[in-house]
């Protein structure tokens, strides 16, 4: 079946460094990929997507590249804030036209970032 | 537009009884999905609606159920409580038939079996 597998967490960085959120995946076809954000006492946000390979979805200062050939969806930002502290899930599922929508996620990746 | 959104935010609950959440998705979204979060399973699907007809369901056992108004809006019912149902309860909406797969989601109802 489909599967997403993060890095472990928790993360801890300090502002302005630089972050990598690994994700891979395990699907037929072509999904769609995300990544989401949880902040504390919230729902999930959107924070960006790809929808086939070598796309590159960015929001936020956020980038991730979909990869085709290595199965992976890495996060990345260049200089983490303070205000980045979340919880991060990559995501994966299939468009409309190829069924019943149903999104698929890795365990999530646990961020702190200290001033 | 507005968000999607979802009422409660918090319950709590006895081991036995059961219980209702409601969500109204994004103006247009046709398609709502629900996931249980919790710390030791993390996300897991539910089901999803669309034209009050249910498309997809995950594992979960027949007490956990729902439905879908012909305005979209979608209800889940979970009956006779268990302490291990005690969650947070997301709805999530999505357009059909047009962009990528992408779920907007509900702040969420946190519920706790006691």
């Amino acid at each position: 079946g489909n599967s997403v597998t993060q890095m472990e967490g928790p993360v801890t960085l300090s502002e302005e460094a630089f972050l990598t959120i690994n994700c891979t995946y395990t699907a037929t076809g072509y999904p769609s990929l995300f990544w989401y954000v949880q902040y504390p006492g919230e729902g999930l946000q959107l924070l960006l997507k790809a929808t086939k390979a070598d796309d590159k979805g960015s929001n936020k200062g956020f980038e991730a590249t979909y990869r085709k050939e290595t199965t992976s969806f890495h996060l990345e930002k260049g200089s983490v804030q303070v205000s980045d502290s979340a919880v991060y899930f990559c995501a994966l599922t299939y468009p409309p036209f190829q069924g019943a929508q149903k999104l698929v996620f890795g365990q999530g990746t646990r961020l702190t970032i200290n001033p | 537009k507005a968000g999607v959104t979802q009422t409660p935010r918090y319950l709590i609950k006895t081991r036995g009884q059961q219980v209702t959440l409601s969500c109204s998705p994004i103006s247009g979204h046709r398609s709502v999905s629900w996931y249980q979060q919790t710390p030791g399973q993390g996300l897991q699907f539910l089901f999803e609606y669309f034209s009050e007809t249910q498309r997809n369901k995950g594992n979960f056992p027949g007490r956990f159920s729902g439905r879908q108004f012909s305005n979209s809006r979608s209800e889940m019912n979970v009956s006779t409580l268990e302490l291990g149902d005690s969650a947070l309860y997301l709805c999530a909406s999505s357009l059909v038939g047009q962009g990528t797969g992408e779920q907007y989601f509900g702040p969420g109802t946190r519920l706790t079996v006691t």
